[in-house]
C-alpha cells in the first residue's frame, strides 16, 4: 500500500492569508484526488488530477500535480473562514487503469481560518 | 436527491454484541466502499465492492464483514465488536469507470460507533 504524506498536519491562519498544503509519496501516483471534509459530514471531492504537471483551479483553490507525479499541492488564496475543514489527498488504486478499487488517503491537514 | 445513506448515525454498544451498519445508495453505482476514520490517521479502507457479489479487502479488514447481495446496499457487519473498533465509519459509492474528474466518489454522512 502506498503511503501518502500530507503536510502540515495542522494549519491555523487569519482570514485573507494564503496557504499551501502538500501531499507526497515515494512512488508515482496513478492519479490523485483532493477532498474537503467538514465536521459531521463525509469528505467531498474537490478535484482529480491525472497528468503530470497538471494545474486545476477551483475559484480560490489551485491544485498542482508534480511533473513526476510523486507530489501534489493545494494552494488557497485569500483564505476565508468558510475554507475551514479537513483537507485530504487520496490515490485511487487504478491497478487496472480504469477504476477506484483500493483508495488510499493521506492523514489530512486540519485548516482553521480565523475571522 | 442523489445520496449515500448510512444508519445508524450514532451507536454505543458493548464488546461482543453483533451489529450491522447499513449503507444504501440511489445512484446505481457499481462501486461501494467502507472506511474508518481515526484522529491523525485519515481514512483507512476496510472493504470495497466493484459490483454485486464482488467484494475485496481494503487495508484494515480484520474484525469486519461485508456483503453485496444487491447493487444499492453494502452493509458493514461487526460480528464481535471490540473497543479498538470505536471509530467514525464512512460508506462511499461511485462508478467503476476511469477515475477522472467525471467520476465522483460520493460519501455518506458517517456513523459514529462507540464500543464499550
Amino acid at each position: 500500500t502506498q503511503l501518502l504524506e500530507q503536510s502540515p498536519q495542522f494549519l491555523s491562519i487569519q482570514e485573507g492569508e494564503n496557504l499551501t498544503v502538500y501531499c507526497n509519496s515515494s512512488s508515482v501516483f496513478s492519479s490523485l484526488q483532493w477532498y474537503r471534509q467538514e465536521p459531521g459530514e463525509g469528505p467531498v471531492l474537490l478535484v482529480t488530477v491525472v497528468t503530470g504537471g497538471e494545474v486545476k483551479k477551483l475559484k480560490r483553490l489551485t491544485f498542482q500535480f508534480g511533473d513526476a507525479r510523486k507530489d501534489s499541492s493545494l494552494h488557497i488564496t485569500a483564505a476565508q473562514p468558510g475554507d475551514t475543514g479537513l483537507y485530504l489527498c487520496a490515490e485511487p488504486d487504478n491497478a487496472g487503469g480504469t477504476s477506484y478499487g483500493k483508495l488510499t488517503f493521506g492523514q489530512g491537514t486540519i485548516l482553521t481560518v480565523h475571522p | 436527491e442523489a445520496q449515500v445513506t448510512q444508519n445508524p448515525r450514532y451507536l454505543i454498544t458493548v464488546t461482543g454484541k453483533k451489529l450491522t451498519v447499513t449503507c444504501s445508495q440511489n445512484m446505481n453505482h457499481e462501486y461501494m466502499s467502507w472506511y474508518r476514520q481515526d484522529p491523525g490517521l485519515g481514512l483507512r479502507q476496510i472493504y470495497y465492492s466493484m459490483n454485486v457479489e464482488v467484494t475485496d479487502k481494503g487495508d484494515v479488514p480484520e474484525g469486519y464483514k461485508v456483503s453485496r447481495k444487491e447493487k444499492r446496499n453494502f452493509p458493514l457487519i461487526l460480528e464481535s465488536p471490540s473497543p479498538n473498533q470505536t471509530s467514525l465509519y464512512f460508506c462511499a459509492s461511485g462508478r467503476t469507470g476511469f477515475v477522472s474528474g467525471a467520476n465522483v466518489l460520493t460519501f455518506g454522512a458517517g456513523s459514529r460507533l462507540t464500543v464499550l
